[in-house]
């Protein structure tokens, strides 16, 4: 697509229910990264695929969070048993990644509201 | 997480007039971008800077890559309403690959 595209836009779910978020990067873009933003707040470094290689989980902040990424294209962002802490919006980024660094272009985002 | 420090963290500003903002780090960038977002929408990509002293226009926006590769600025002049938003730098490195981001400077133009 000519962008990366989130959805849901907006999801708001019960405290201790499962979350999907999905992201499409944009077409030829390898890396893929989530961020997480709280209200108000800076983006705070979720997770990174690149290609084949194993993803860089380092910024998740527990192990009720997952993501995969399939066929090294769509990523799913998967919360289990969300908390009210959970509570953000949460970013998708791809790039084309070289090796001095390169552009990274976000979608629009997904607001999760945990009640 | 790590965040850069970005400053100033918000500014009213009249419009017509020009904005400067900041970020530094402690670790070295191979790249430095600078974002605006908007409510309810995604950063967008405004600049991108390589090399360490490069300096890049696009339109009324200038920014600079420091010369220690630890800091970068961001310059908007004659600013309009529509400048209105939060402005964040990100600084990149290929050790790690992660984009690291600023805490962000609010603006707020007076029309």
């Amino acid at each position: 697509g000519a962008g990366v595209s989130q959805s849901p836009s907006n999801k708001v779910t019960e405290k201790g229910k499962d979350v999907e978020l999905r992201c499409d990067p944009i077409s030829g873009h390898t890396a893929l990264y989530w961020y997480r933003q709280s209200l108000g707040q800076g983006l705070e470094f979720l997770i990174y695929f690149q290609g084949n290689s194993a993803p860089d989980k380092s910024g998740l902040p527990s192990d009720r969070f997952s993501a995969e990424r399939t066929g090294g294209s769509v990523s799913t962002l998967t919360i289990q048993r969300t908390q009210q802490e959970d509570s953000a919006v949460y970013l998708c980024a791809s790039s084309k990644r070289t090796g001095t660094g390169t552009e990274a272009f976000f979608g629009q985002g997904t607001r999760l509201t945990v009640v | 997480g790590q965040q850069l420090n970005q400053s100033p963290q918000s500014m009213f500003i009249q419009e017509g007039e020009d904005v400067s903002m900041n970020c530094t780090s402690s670790s070295i960038f191979n790249t430095w971008l600078w974002y605006k977002q908007d409510p309810g929408e995604g950063p967008v990509l405004l600049i991108a800077l390589y090399k360490a002293g490069e300096l890049t226009s696009n339109g009324r926006l200038t920014a600079q890559f420091g010369i220690t590769r630890k800091d970068s600025f961001l310059n908007i002049s004659a600013s309009i309403p529509s400048d209105v938003g939060i402005y964040f730098c990100a600084g990149f490195t290929s050790g790690t690959y992660k984009y690291i981001f600023g805490t962000g400077t609010r603006l707020k133009v007076l029309a």
